[in-house]
């Protein structure tokens, strides 16, 4: 059974270019969530989605950045215009069910992006 | 969701048990104590997660006292394996949780030969 899988592992960008970050989540979840983490911080919540539903985006930027989980395929998270902040891991975790017993959530191995 | 403080780092060496301690002082009713763990350049893992008293697994024991302001992760002796971050988080598991995970820092244990 596979875990949650995330591509690329590593990407580097120019300032201005586009970065998309995708995930997909382990068997039989369909719960993803996106998580920053800038070096030496914890990770910060950015968005949670069901499949083709944005359930909370309260740690999103206002701005650039864009979250999606399509009926079919993987999630896919957008940076559009990237700046030099930007650079930081984004982790995807994904759960069978968003509330009760069953919402242990599982990371896959991270994004490691590089704004140049 | 409680607000949560642990220590920033600590030291061990292996084969010692290793006790953390983290303090939620405003920890809710339907509120749970969960523990992750990473390791540098990989994303965090489930470890524990407890309501009250205590609980263990294969990996570690959660101690949680009768007032649940605090919680302590015990790690039964370490190996250098264990050198990672350890997160404690306090979050509902009913309904009314968007699931959102809130991290703090976390505690650094590095785990000396």
């Amino acid at each position: 059974n596979a875990g949650v899988m995330q591509n690329p592992r590593h990407l580097v960008r120019r300032r201005g270019q586009e970065a998309r970050l995708r995930c997909s989540p382990m068997k039989g979840h369909s719960h993803v969530y996106w998580y920053r983490q800038l070096p030496e911080e914890g990770l910060k919540f950015m968005v949670y989605l069901q499949k083709e539903n944005i359930i909370d985006e309260s740690g999103m930027p206002k701005e650039r950045f864009s979250a999606e989980f399509p009926k079919e395929g993987p999630s896919i998270l957008r940076i559009q215009q990237v700046v030099r902040g930007d650079s930081a891991a984004y982790f995807c975790a994904s759960s069978r069910s968003g509330t009760g017993v069953a919402n242990e959530q599982f990371f896959g191995p991270g994004t490691r992006l590089t704004v140049l | 969701l409680a607000k949560t403080t642990q220590p920033i780092s600590m030291d061990s060496y292996e084969g010692q048990e290793v006790n953390i301690t983290c303090s939620h002082n405003n920890i809710a009713t339907n509120d749970y104590i969960t523990w992750y763990q990473q390791f540098p350049s990989q994303g965090p893992r489930f470890i524990i997660q407890g309501y009250k008293t205590k609980v263990t697994n294969e990996v570690a024991s959660l101690f949680i006292p009768a007032d649940r302001k605090s919680s302590t992760l015990s790690l039964p002796r370490v190996s250098l394996s264990d050198t990672a971050v350890y997160y404690c988080l306090v979050g509902e598991r009913g309904s009314g949780n968007t699931g959102k995970l809130i991290f703090g820092q976390g505690t650094t244990l590095q785990v000396k030969p």
